[in-house]
């Protein structure tokens, strides 16, 4: 079974232009959530989609956002970036079922820097 | 809100030895799941060990085992036999239980494990 796919792996963006990251989840699974990971910050959590429809999110500015397809997959677009959004995206699926929820698998990420 | 602190940022270890990697945390809940997670230079991170918070048997994976001390809210990691490969950034990880709750992870500030040969 394929894991967790995060495309691109890496990005080079001037400041104040947008962005778009993709995550496919593993098969199966329809929740995903992203996570941006700083130096400075460590891994904050940045939003939940379940069904399409987001169930959490962290506290971001609203230059991010994120939707999630029908199919599961997920973008996350960040707009008017700033060089402090130089960081790793990490996106992590989950399964929910029968009220449970399996453990997070994680894609490599996408490394974006703002120039 | 709940919190995670590693008050450790990095630590080293010989090959084929024990080390303990510390976690604290902070909730007001009484139900949830703890985790260490394992990033490698690769930077994908990986799932080493979970431990929920109604059990109070220790888990154990392989050379991974956990200190799971619920009332003082504690939950190190203990690697056995360390080898080259167990070298990498470790997380510890905290989420509630509950569908509602869904899947948000609460992380620490990581610690560096080094394995020297």
């Amino acid at each position: 079974k394929a894991g967790v796919t995060q495309t691109p792996r890496y990005l080079i963006k001037t400041r104040g232009q947008q962005v778009t990251l993709s995550c496919s989840p593993i098969s199966g699974h329809r929740s995903v959530s992203w996570y941006q990971q700083t130096p400075g910050q460590g891994l904050q959590f940045l939003f939940e989609y379940f069904s399409e429809t987001q169930r959490n999110k962290g506290n971001f500015p609203g230059r991010f956002s994120g939707r999630q397809f029908s199919n599961s997959r997920s973008e996350m677009n960040v707009s008017t970036l700033e060089l402090g959004d130089s960081a790793l995206y990490l996106c992590a699926s989950s399964i929910q079922a029968q009220g449970r929820i399996t453990e997070a698998f994680f894609g490599q990420g996408t490394r974006l820097t703002v120039v | 809100a709940q919190t995670v602190t590693q008050s450790q940022p990095e630590m080293s270890v010989q090959e084929a030895e024990t080390v303990t990697l510390s976690c604290t945390y902070d909730t007001s809940e009484s139900d949830y799941y703890l985790f260490w997670y394992k990033q490698p230079p690769s930077r994908q991170m990986i799932l080493v060990i979970r431990q929920e918070a109604y059990k109070q048997q220790n888990a154990t994976e392989n050379r991974f085992s956990v200190n799971f001390q619920k009332a003082a809210k504690s939950f190190s990691l203990k690697i056995s036999d360390s080898q080259l490969g167990d070298a990498a950034m470790y997380f510890c990880a905290y989420r509630r239980r509950g569908e509602t709750s869904g899947s948000r992870l609460t992380f620490g500030e990581g610690t560096q494990l080094t394995v020297n040969p």
